[in-house]
């Protein structure tokens, strides 16, 4: 059975860094595309990162040069780095795994950031 | 990376059919074969409807009532039958090209 756990999410000030985790299930991370997506509270789902299974990465401009996508084969996990973060980067981050390359199949439950002072 | 357009709301009584539209441009959802659809239920994850515009995924159960079209730069997806599970808030998602997605703002559907 496919299941994502993220953790990791939190308080934290503007400016400050997180790292969140996305321990996985049931298939093999570095084998599969990878995605963030988040949440602002009340809002509707925003892309944030993808890793390809190569290990190239892509960002949405929103978080470009703050965010960074990484992998780990022996834990069979997913991280997202975020530095300098903003208000504006409060919300539920999700993890996903992108099936055929280019749709969510499989969601995590989320982790909730928030960022304020 | 602007966000597709939804309508806000829609609403239908049980039994009814409703199409959600799903509106972008010719460089996403007129550009490729890649749209989907989640169904989020409150304080719930998104799950996955439709992919390819028109495909269900299986064997994941999503039931027959829900189907997905597209026409141009416009998607849809419609619920036929509706029933008060299918009460819930969905989003159309598109490929945008150099590995960038853009979701739409997400419409909650209301079962009268």
């Amino acid at each position: 059975e496919v299941q994502m756990v993220e953790s990791g999410g939190g308080l934290v000030q503007p400016g400050g860094s997180l790292r969140l985790s996305c321990a996985a299930s049931g298939f093999t991370v570095s084998s599969n595309y990878m995605s963030w997506v988040r949440q602002a509270p009340g809002k509707g789902l925003e892309w944030v990162s993808v890793i390809y299974s190569g290990g190239s990465t892509y960002y949405a401009d929103s978080v470009k040069g703050r965010f960074t996508i990484s992998r780990d084969k022996s834990k069979n996990t997913l991280y997202l780095q975020m530095n300098s973060l903003r208000a504006e980067d409060t919300a539920v981050y999700y993890c996903t795994r992108v099936e055929n390359n280019r749709h969510f199949d499989y969601w995590g439950q989320g982790t909730l950031v928030t960022v304020s002072s | 990376q602007s966000a597709l357009t939804q309508p806000a709301s829609v609403s239908g009584s049980p039994g009814q059919s409703i199409t959600i539209s799903c509106t972008g441009t010719s460089s996403d959802v007129g550009n490729y074969n890649l749209v989907s659809w989640y169904q989020q239920h409150p304080g719930k994850a998104p799950k996955l409807m439709i992919y390819e515009d028109n495909k269900r995924p299986s064997p994941s159960g999503i039931s027959n009532r829900f189907s997905g079209s597209k026409s141009g730069n416009t998607a849809s997806l419609t619920i036929s039958g509706l029933q008060a599970e299918d009460e819930a808030n969905y989003y159309c998602c598109s490929y945008a090209g150099s590995s960038t997605w853009v979701f739409g703002g997400g419409t909650k559907l209301t079962v009268l």
